[in-house]
């Protein structure tokens, strides 16, 4: 398996438009996982689906942030507008089942200018 | 929000040595993992340490919860060079399957 695979690895943008950051968890997980990072907060959890269905999305900052998961090989996170101050290393994250521990993806390093 | 704050934050030890890193947690759990994170990438899961474990070994390293003090200790024996990372502990709380992770300690092993 090629492990969890996030689009794109960087992304540079500037303020006000719409960014979609993309994710492939591993096929047969059930739970994928959105984190954000930054210096400052750490690794913040955003939301979270089981079987493709949102559970928690507690962690989503701002009205801004959307996340999807269409399908159980596809899930995306769109801001709309981008701040500043979203600029962050994103990571989406799968699991096979509760209390299993996560495999992460590598990361979309996010810069809002 | 954090739910564990790992102590020290940084730790600077030599090869061959014994690296010990702490994480303190405010709530009862149901699991606790530990991950490495080298810079830039994304995190590896190390270990998973249930509520009802006391102790757990993978190799080199070494895994220890004490629910009552609501702590867990990691220790990396015989350190090399290539430990060098960041560690984080991760605990789960409530019926979810959210793990919230702590603040980290970045281990720096010196050849």
């Amino acid at each position: 398996d090629a492990g969890v695979i996030q689009s794109p690895r960087h992304e540079v943008t500037e303020m006000g438009q719409e960014v979609t950051l993309r994710c492939k968890p591993i096929s047969g997980h059930d739970y994928l996982f959105w984190y954000r990072q930054t210096m400052m907060r750490g690794l913040e959890l955003l939301i979270y689906f089981n079987n493709n269905v949102p559970i928690d999305d507690s962690g989503m900052p701002e009205d801004r942030f959307s996340a999807k998961m269409p399908n159980a090989s596809f899930s995306t996170l769109k801001i709309q507008p981008s701040e500043p101050r979203d600029s962050a290393v994103y990571f989406c994250a799968s699991s096979s089942y509760r209390g299993s521990g996560y495999t992460f993806g590598s990361g979309t390093r996010l810069t809002v200018v | 929000s954090q739910q564990g704050e790992e102590d020290p934050q940084a730790l600077s030890i030599q090869e061959g040595e014994n690296a010990t890193m702490n994480c303190s947690y405010k709530t009862s759990i149901n699991n606790l993992q530990w991950y490495r994170q080298n810079s830039g990438r994304g995190l590896v899961h190390l270990i998973l340490i249930r509520s009802n474990e006391r102790e757990k070994h993978s190799g080199r390293l070494r895994v220890t919860l004490d629910t009552s003090k609501k702590s867990s200790s990691l220790l990396i024996t015989a350190s090399r060079a290539a430990d060098t990372a960041s560690y984080f502990c991760a605990t789960d709380v409530g019926t979810g399957n959210q793990f919230y992770f702590g603040t980290g300690t970045s281990l720096t092993v010196i050849p």
